[in-house]
């Protein structure tokens, strides 16, 4: 197992069009995590599950965003009719839950929305 | 609010020289704390984390209660240090809550 696995790496879209993520965890771990970095700021939350449910959604994920992991594996995170302002560095990062987990970040996806 | 604040976007210091790079937080709760560094090329990886006061490449953190710090310092810098470091809380749903970052470089 190499680590979390994005792909893929960059993206570059046309604003209007749609985009979607994958990401692949550390194969134990349940619980998986998505956040989003722009240029000059730290990641910031979007949202995450454990196994296959979405437990917490942030305000940051408006209703073009959508994620999921249909078998409590691999996650993908889809953006619909995308917009300049949704160009960032798209992380996501898995652990297991209990104790102090840690959680292990992945390369990242770089969108650029034109 | 729950929210992490780390002053300072660039730090230069030379080699040999001690290094203090500033987090402070706000959470209502009891923290737990974590430093998070990315070197040039390379993911996010875990540094070091209060719970465990534990020294890393060098690196300590001590969680301060009262001013609501987690600073983390080094003795002495070298110039493999250079990169990026983020202040991170974890609140009680398990997700992380990032500082802006701080660029630490390191000159010979």
């Amino acid at each position: 197992d190499t680590g979390v696995s994005q792909d893929p790496r960059h993206k570059i879209t046309k604003r209007g069009q749609n985009v979607t993520f994958r990401c692949d965890p550390i194969s134990e771990h349940n619980r998986l995590y998505w956040y989003r970095q722009t240029l000059g700021q730290g990641p910031e939350f979007l949202t995450y599950f454990q196994n296959e449910a979405q437990l917490e959604k942030s305000r940051l994920l408006s209703d073009r965003f959508s994620a999921e992991r249909p078998k409590g594996s691999f996650s993908t995170l889809e953006i619909q009719r995308t917009e300049q302002g949704d160009s960032a560095m798209y992380l996501c990062a898995s652990s297991v839950t209990g104790g102090s987990y840690e959680q292990y970040f992945g390369p990242g996806t770089r969108l650029t929305v034109t | 609010a729950q929210r992490v604040t780390q002053p300072e976007k660039l730090l230069s210091v030379f080699k040999g020289a001690p290094v203090e790079l500033k987090c402070n937080y706000s959470y209502s709760g009891s923290p737990e704390l974590f430093w998070y560094v990315q070197y040039s090329r390379q993911r996010l990886q875990l540094l070091l984390r209060h719970i465990s006061r534990e020294s890393i490449k060098g690196f300590t953190a001590d969680l301060n209660k009262g001013e609501t710090s987690f600073h983390l310092k080094k003795p002495f810098a070298q110039e493999e240090d250079s990169a990026m470091y983020y202040c991170a809380l974890r609140d009680q749903g398990g997700k992380l809550i990032f500082g802006q970052g701080t660029e630490l470089s390191v000159k010979p």
